[in-house]
C-alpha cells in the first residue's frame, strides 16, 4: 500500500458527461500528480500541484482541469467525455517542492469507461 | 523532447529462469523509477534509482546515467513477476519538471 488513495475505483459514464476523480496524497507529501494510461497513449502524465497551485502541465486537454485543496487532496476534471477519454487514471504524491525529484507514490489508479 | 525506450518489448519466461530488462533514454535525467504493473492494473514501486546500482530479493537494477540507461535484473522468475516493468525518468524541461515514462516490457513468466 502506497498510502496514495484514489476514489472512485471504476467510473462508467456516457459521452458528453462531465466526471470527478479523487486522489488523497501520503500524509505530509506536498505534491500531487495526475497521469493518464491509455491503451494507444502509454503513461502520459497531465499535471501536478504543490501546496495548492498548479506546478507543471503536461499533454493535458483543454476539457479537464485539476485542482489541489488546503487539505491537499486533488480532484481531477473531466468534462465533455468522449470515448478516447476511456483510460486509467493514476494519482501519484512525493514531498514535492525542491524533492520534486524524489520518487513517486502511485494510488491505484480510476478506471474510467466512456460509453 | 527525450525519448525513453524500454526492451525487449515482450518477454516470456520460464519459472526459475533470469531475465534482464533495459530502459534507454536520450537525455540527461533528474531521476529514474522502475514500476511493475501488476495484472490488476496497480503501478508497484520497484526502484528509485538515478544512478548507481539497489538490490531487493530476487530484484535488482542498475543505472548508469553519464551513459543513459538503467537495467532491471529479475533472478528465479515467480508467476507473480508476470506483468508490465515500466522505468520513468524525471526530466526538468523549460523550467518545468515532468515525467516521462517508457513503452515498457511485457513480461509472462509460465508455470
Amino acid at each position: 500500500d502506497s498510502g496514495v488513495t484514489q476514489t472512485p475505483k471504476h467510473l462508467i459514464t456516457a459521452t458528453g458527461q462531465r466526471v470527478t476523480l479523487r486522489c488523497s496524497p501520503r500524509s505530509g507529501d506536498l505534491s500531487v500528480y495526475w497521469y493518464q494510461q491509455s491503451l494507444d497513449q502509454g503513461l502520459q502524465f497531465l499535471i501536478q500541484y504543490y501546496n495548492g497551485e498548479e506546478r507543471a502541465k503536461g499533454n493535458i486537454l483543454e476539457r479537464f482541469s485539476a485542482q489541489q485543496f488546503p487539505d491537499l487532496h486533488s480532484e481531477l476534471n473531466l468534462s465533455s467525455l468522449e470515448l478516447g477519454d476511456s483510460a486509467l487514471y493514476f494519482c501519484a504524491s512525493n514531498s514535492g517542492g525542491r524533492s520534486s525529484y524524489n520518487e513517486q507514490f502511485f494510488g491505484p489508479g480510476t478506471r474510467l469507461t466512456v460509453l | 523532447g527525450i525519448q525513453v525506450e524500454q526492451s525487449p518489448p515482450d518477454l516470456i519466461l520460464q519459472e526459475g529462469a533470469n531475465s534482464t530488462l533495459r530502459c534507454n533514454f536520450s537525455d540527461s535525467v533528474n531521476n529514474l523509477q522502475w514500476f511493475h504493473q501488476n495484472p490488476w492494473g496497480q503501478l508497484i514501486n520497484l526502484f528509485y534509482i538515478p544512478s548507481g546500482t539497489k538490490q531487493n530479493g530476487r530484484l535488482s537494477a542498475t543505472t548508469v546515467a553519464t551513459e543513459r540507461y538503467s537495467l532491471l535484473y529479475i533472478s528465479s522468475s515467480q508467476t507473480t513477476d508476470s506483468g508490465v516493468y515500466f522505468c520513468a525518468v524525471g526530466v526538468t524541461t523549460s523550467g518545468t519538471y515532468k515525467y516521462i515514462f517508457g513503452t515498457g516490457t511485457r513480461l509472462k513468466v509460465l508455470a
